[in-house]
């Protein structure tokens, strides 16, 4: 099965600076890589999201890259905001016509911006 | 817009009882999965329906099941509770093969 690595496990960030979480996938099929943002105790909100045909996606303050061959992807934020303080979990799944599997999730990183 | 609602939010159980978690999935959604969270853990994948028909197992045990009704709401039913089981449960829907939706979790304590 799936198996992801998310690195770091924590960041601290001055305001305003960039954050940089990387992540690594094990299966060649996987074909989607969504990013979540949790906030303690809260349900896991989508902010970002790439698929296997796409190198790169941004969203204002947001970026994700994918980097197919080396089966590695990894998530940008710039300018940081103290609301940007939560923990990020990356996840890999196999998306196909037939439907959606399981996400497997990295193990989370906890950022916290520092003001 | 209409997202996907757990009830009950909070639940106590004492240990060996049992719990029944209800998920009600976003309109028009086919696929919900069970997602079980420990405290500082990744979210960990139980089960999933798509279209009312079972469509993955996880790390799920024996003393859980679940089901999809024909109203496409699902609930997770967890019997023998252990300490364990203590945990934020989510449920998530998706439309095919689209985003997972995530629903505000129920925290089970088992005490």
């Amino acid at each position: 099965g799936e198996n992801v690595e998310q690195h770091p496990s924590t960041l601290s960030v001055q305001e305003g600076d960039s954050a940089v979480i990387k992540c690594t996938y094990s299966d060649s099929a996987s074909n989607y890589f969504p990013w979540y943002k949790q906030e303690l105790g809260k349900r896991p909100q989508l902010i970002i999201d790439i698929r296997s045909n796409v190198g790169e996606k941004k969203d204002q303050r947001i970026a994700v890259t994918l980097n197919k061959t080396a089966k590695h992807f990894s998530l940008h934020i710039t300018e940081t905001q103290p609301e940007d303080s939560a923990v990020y979990f990356c996840a890999a799944n196999r998306v196909s016509n037939f439907g959606n599997e399981k996400l497997t999730f990295g193990t989370g990183t906890r950022l916290t911006i520092i003001p | 817009a209409a997202g996907v609602i757990q009830s009950p939010r909070h639940l106590i159980k004492e240990k060996r009882e049992t719990a029944t978690l209800k998920c009600y999935p976003i309109p028009r959604h086919d696929t919900v999965y069970w997602y079980q969270q420990g405290p500082g853990q990744d979210p960990q994948f139980l089960i999933s329906f798509y279209e009312k028909m079972q469509s993955d197992k996880g790390s799920i045990p024996d003393r859980f099941s679940a089901q999809q009704f024909s109203d496409y709401h699902s609930e997770l039913n967890m019997s023998s509770l252990e300490l364990g089981d203590s945990a934020l449960y989510f449920c998530a829907s998706s439309l095919g093969g689209n985003t997972q939706y995530f629903g505000p979790g129920t925290r089970l304590t088992v005490l």
